[in-house]
């Protein structure tokens, strides 16, 4: 079975600031999709952000941009000119093209310093 | 709005009990799943099921099972309840194009006293 790993339990970012969250995964599957999910203190999973494994530009959505490297194995999220409401439980995870399941990281929780 | 919807929001029982959590999953999404969150933890897949069949199972207990219905809708079954089962229990969905994210309900809150 897959794995998502992040190994930043929690994080803090000053307001305004950027903060990259890490998330790296194993795989030996070629075709593939990756998302942030974000958790804010309400518990509603919320999709930050997806990424085609054999796309090779890094997708963007406003302040939010991730960093695929896919030989790497990596795919970190980018966090520009952080809100006090960025500041929630970011969960990185992994869906394989063959396959309906999700897997899902053990989450990092971010908080943003006013 | 998701358009999943998950039902009961809060659930509060005794030990020993029995509870059924009942997911309706977005219009044509055929793939369900369930997800256990316990206080500050992350995601425990449970179970998914595609279009009624169960496709792949996880970390489910045998005192829990689940089905989907002819209709889409899946219900999760909880039984001879522990304390340790109090949690966040979610519903996901996803559709046929597998280039799709997992749209997830509010969840279930179950307190087990």
């Amino acid at each position: 079975a897959q794995t998502v790993t992040q190994s930043q339990p929690e994080m803090s970012v000053q307001e305004a600031e950027t903060v990259t969250l890490s998330c790296t995964y194993d795989t030996s599957e070629s075709d593939y999709y990756l998302f942030w999910y974000k958790q804010p203190p309400s518990r509603q999973m919320i999709l930050v952000i997806r990424q085609e494994a054999y796309k090779q530009q890094n997708a963007t959505e406003n302040r939010f941009s991730v960093n695929f490297q896919k030989a790497a194995k990596s795919f970190s999220l980018k966090i520009s000119d952080s809100q006090l409401g960025d500041a929630a439980m970011y969960f990185c995870a992994y869906r394989s093209a063959l396959g309906n399941q999700f897997y899902f990281g053990t989450g990092t929780s971010l908080t943003v310093i006013p | 709005d998701s358009g999943v919807t998950q039902t009961p929001k809060h659930l509060i029982t005794a030990t020993g009990q029995r509870v059924t959590l009942r997911c309706s999953p977005r219009s044509g999404d055929l793939s369900v799943y369930w997800y256990q969150q316990s206080l500050d933890q992350g995601l425990q897949f449970l179970i998914q099921y595609y279009n009624g069949e169960e496709r792949a199972k996880g970390n489910i207990l045998e005192r829990f099972s689940a089905q989907q219905f002819p209709d889409l809708h899946s219900e999760l079954n909880l039984s001879s309840l522990e304390l340790g089962d109090s949690a966040l229990y979610f519903c996901a969905s996803s559709g046929r194009d597998l280039n799709t994210e997992a749209f997830f309900g509010q969840g279930t809150r179950l307190t087990v006293v």
